[in-house]
């Protein structure tokens, strides 16, 4: 079955340092895999998505991830985080019938914290 | 162009109750899926509709239930309410039922259920 694993339930950096929060999951077929943001008492915002071709995919607010299929990973990266990126962030894998974008499992979620 | 809306956002209810909640899409997408977030578990896929069709089911009892309408529109009801079915329901849009690289999902705010 299809599964999401996020291992850091939450972590804090300070303002200005790197980040990279760890996604694994698990997936018989070629994944196709999602970065979502969700800031308090809102919904969930894209950041990035992977379905094919190069493994590093950019996203919006400077993000990056990179697909490495021999580790079944899709981790997110920041070079330099701000006090506004504070939220909790959630990795999913695409599934269901008719397309692999129909149904989204989600792993459960990092919740960053952004030190000043 | 407007997002996803949701109605109501917020809810209270007491067990044995029932609830329907319903979801706007972006104009010009016809797919709509629901999901429920919790703490304890997660961020949980609910159903998926397209042109008024059930195309995808989560694991889920029969006390939750959707449809979708002629615009796109969609409602879910949940009969019987549980104390544990307080949670935040989410609604997503997206243009078609495929797995195409171009067709994502757009979340609303959700509306946040609490059963009494």
């Amino acid at each position: 079955a299809q599964s999401v694993t996020q291992p850091d339930i939450h972590i804090t950096v300070s303002e200005g340092a790197s980040l990279e929060l760890r996604c694994n999951y698990s997936y018989g077929a070629t994944p196709y895999l999602f970065w979502y943001v969700q800031s308090p008492g809102q919904g969930l915002q894209l950041l990035l998505k992977y379905f094919s071709g190069d493994t590093l995919v950019q996203g919006i607010k400077g993000f990056e991830a990179e697909f490495k299929r021999s580790q079944s990973s899709f981790n997110l990266r920041k070079p330099s985080v701000h006090w506004s990126d504070a939220a909790e962030y959630f990795c999913a894998v695409g599934a269901g019938y008719g397309g692999a974008t129909n149904k989204l499992i989600f792993g459960t979620g990092t919740l960053l914290a952004v030190q000043p | 162009k407007a997002g996803v809306t949701q109605t109501p956002r917020y809810l209270i209810k007491t067990r044995g109750q029932q609830v329907t909640l319903s979801c706007s899409p972006i104009s010009g997408h016809r797919s709509v899926s629901w999901y429920q977030q919790t703490p304890g578990q997660g961020l949980q896929f609910l159903f998926e509709y397209f042109s008024e069709t059930q195309r995808n089911k989560g694991n889920f009892p029969g006390r939750f239930s959707g449809r979708q309408f002629s615009n796109s529109r969609s409602e879910m009801n949940v009969s019987t309410l549980e104390l544990g079915d307080s949670a935040l329901y989410l609604c997503a849009s997206k243009l078609r039922s495929t797995g195409s690289s171009t067709d994502t999902q757009y979340f609303g705010p959700g509306t946040r259920l609490t059963v009494l």
